[in-house]
């Protein structure tokens, strides 16, 4: 079974641009999640969606933004980038995205803002 | 809200040693407790986990027991292997039915083994 992938690997933008993510999740999982990871703030959650709704949001603004397709591919979607944008944005998938399910991770996609 | 702390590192070890990565929650009610393992250049991995009250998690030589009345979850591993050099992060998840794909992650540990 092929795992969660994530593209592209790495991405370059500049300030006040937007910027698409993708993942696939492993086939049959319908929950996915997104996370960022910085050297400062470590892992967190940004949001997750499950048969194409949201239904769990971290505290991030909302420049920061997803989306599900029916086949459970997710992009994310932030607008108007920050320097401080610059993270390895991580998605994982489940299959029910249930609280004792085990999460399986991409190995992300590095954005660096300029 | 949640948090969870782990042990300041990094931590260096000779192989054959024996690993403690403390890791305490604060939480509500009766979460899942996890570890996760993150390899260069990788994304995460579950390594272990417990669902509830004395559950002992286990995998590859790595232990860890949920322990209520101190709120805690260490990791432990009896001889540790240059294998085993990677971050490690211990997590939480609210049972529910709202904490829908949320885990919430401590610090992170970086594990270093010599040979």
């Amino acid at each position: 079974k092929a795992g969660v992938t994530q593209t592209p690997r790495y991405l370059i933008k500049t300030r006040g641009q937007q910027v698409t993510l993708s993942c696939s999740p492993i086939s049959g999982h319908r929950s996915v999640s997104w996370y960022q990871q910085t050297p400062g703030q470590g892992l967190q959650f940004l949001f997750e969606y499950f048969s194409e709704t949201q239904r769990n949001k971290g505290n991030f603004p909302g420049r920061f933004s997803g989306r599900q397709f029916s086949n459970s591919r997710s992009e994310m979607n932030v607008s108007t980038l920050e320097l401080g944008d610059s993270a390895l944005y991580l998605c994982a998938s489940s299959p029910m995205g249930g609280a004792d399910e085990k999460l399986f991770f991409g190995s992300g996609t590095q954005l660096s803002v300029l | 809200g949640n948090s969870v702390t782990q042990m300041e590192g990094p931590v260096t070890l000779s192989e054959e040693a024996f690993l403690t990565i403390n890791c305490t929650y604060t939480a509500t009610g009766y979460p899942s407790l996890f570890w996760y393992v993150q390899y260069p250049g990788e994304g995460l991995q579950l390594l272990l986990k417990a669902t509830k009250a004395d559950d002992k998690g286990s995998n590859k030589g790595f232990e860890a027991t949920y322990r209520k009345e101190t709120t805690s979850f260490h990791l432990e591993k009896g001889s540790v292997q240059v294998s085993d050099s990677a971050v490690y992060f211990c997590a939480l998840s609210n049972a529910g039915g709202t904490s829908y794909g949320k885990l919430t992650f401590g610090q992170g540990t970086i594990l270093t083994v010599h040979p």
